[in-house]
């Protein structure tokens, strides 16, 4: 069974520094993984989607990164922000069809002036 | 934004009721899934739906059933609700295998006393 993993569980850092949050899945078996960013009482916000067959994706600040092979995957944040203040979700799509996603916990970040 | 809405936002019920929470999209997408949110497990699939009429159970599927009659709206029903259901329930939409982001609703927070 596919478990996901997210390290840390919390973050608190001062404006401007870099980031690096960490997710682990114990089936490298994946079709995709997907970075997602959740706000106090939101729905999920899609930020990054890296297909099994790719490295890393990057968009402005973030970049995320995936190594298939030892079952993990990055996203660095480059100078954060107080408004990247958030909770970060990693999900994973198994191989096989239907795009079900598998959750990890989520790496709740606060990022103070 | 991608174009899902969930109705009720908000809703309190008694245990013992039954009760339907809707979603409905206007992206035309094929796959629709229901998940979900609780404190320390992350989100959970309940059921999807790779077609209409066509769906299947997730993860934590006992105690709920879904209904497909059209493309663009997907509800899932509690057909007893229990005290254990009170949760943060997201619909979510994806198209093809997997090439394409999967996005979310806002939530529907369902209190069941």
């Amino acid at each position: 069974k596919q478990e996901v993993t997210q390290i840390p569980a919390a973050l608190s850092v001062p404006e401007g520094e870099n980031l690096v949050l960490n997710c682990s899945f114990t089936d490298s078996a994946i079709y995709n993984l997907q970075w997602f960013r959740q706000d106090p009482g939101k729905g999920l916000t899609s930020l990054l989607l890296i297909q099994s067959s790719q490295r890393e994706q990057t968009s402005g600040r973030l970049n995320a990164s995936l190594d298939k092979s030892s079952g993990r995957s990055t996203l660095y944040i480059a100078a954060s922000q107080p408004g990247d203040s958030a909770t970060y979700l990693c999900a994973v799509v198994l191989s096989g069809g239907y795009n079900k996603l598998i959750f990890g916990a989520g790496t709740r970040l606060a990022v103070h002036p | 934004d991608a174009g899902i809405t969930q109705s009720p936002r908000h809703k309190v019920t008694e245990t013992g009721t039954p009760v339907t929470l809707r979603c409905h999209q206007t992206e035309n997408h094929r796959y629709m899934y229901w998940y979900r949110q609780d404190p320390g497990h992350g989100l959970r699939l309940i059921h999807y739906s790779y077609g209409v009429k066509d769906t299947d159970k997730g993860e934590v599927s006992d105690g709920y059933s879904v209904s497909r009659s059209k493309t663009e709206d997907f509800l899932l029903t509690l057909e007893s609700a229990t005290s254990s259901q009170t949760s943060v329930y997201f619909c979510a939409i994806s198209d093809l295998a997997g090439d394409t982001e999967a996005f979310f609703g806002q939530g529907t927070r369902l209190t069941v006393v």
